[in-house]
């Protein structure tokens, strides 16, 4: 089984709502990855998750607030958002890092089917 | 630093013809290669990746990808389109010391009937 979930599939928020998006996986990865892509654009990282311990954050605002709880789940908390934060985001897991001791380099990155945010 | 650059945004084919969808690498390391394809309103599935064990690689849905070195590229290619190939395709690379992935900017690939 190669999949990742997360709900909901789609999000309209005003600007001064708080909501979450909700991301699992049921492999045992010990990596877990944010994505935010805007249309006709690549997905770019948002944040990095290794044993449930943020590993990168790549200068997201501090409007989006990740959380690992356990292994196998990751949370994006939204709060205060734009409208230009309006954008599909993606959850990816892999076994490790890709760089450790333990996991091979080429570790990939399985992608959920995204949540699709609206902010009004 | 590493990147790739995919040439041409838009790629369209006839049904039945043969897909070739460009990509070329910036490295001074040895680089790990991914082609990922997104279908409308989906998430990413990775079609192959390179791993320096073999230059030519065969992904799923009869997609293969050659690595060259001289060239500095890892183009896409599948003999005959099917319909069903119209999506987004981006081609990815990563450091060997870095969890980072690099997309490229994408290339839509349409099939004509």
């Amino acid at each position: 089984d190669t999949e990742v979930t997360q709900t909901p599939k789609h999000l309209v928020m005003g600007m001064t709502n708080k909501k979450s998006l909700k991301c699992e996986q049921h492999m045992g990865h010990r990596a877990m990855y944010w994505y935010k892509q805007k249309a006709k654009k690549p997905p770019e990282l948002m944040f990095v998750y290794s044993y449930e311990k943020l590993s990168i954050n790549e200068s997201v605002p501090s409007r989006f607030s990740p959380e690992c709880p356990n292994s196998s789940l990751l949370n994006l908390h939204l709060h205060a958002l734009q409208p230009e934060d309006s954008a599909l985001y993606l959850c990816a897991s892999s076994q490790g890092l890709g760089y450790d001791v333990y996991t091979p380099t080429t570790d990939t990155q399985y992608f959920g089917p995204g949540t699709r945010l609206t902010v009004l | 630093a590493q990147s790739v650059t995919q040439l041409g945004s838009h790629v369209s084919v006839s049904e039945g013809a043969l897909v070739l969808l460009r990509c070329n690498y910036s490295s001074s390391v040895p680089p790990y290669l991914f082609w990922y394809v997104q279908y409308p309103n989906q998430g990413l599935q990775l079609l192959l990746k390179y791993t320096s064990a073999a230059t030519l690689v065969k992904g799923i849905n009869g997609f293969e990808a050659e690595f060259k070195k001289s060239e500095t590229s890892f183009h896409l290619t599948k003999p005959s389109a099917h319909m069903s190939d119209a999506a987004e395709y981006f081609c990815a690379v990563r450091r060997s010391s870095a969890s980072k992935i690099i997309f490229g900017s994408g290339t839509r690939l349409s099939i004509r009937p």
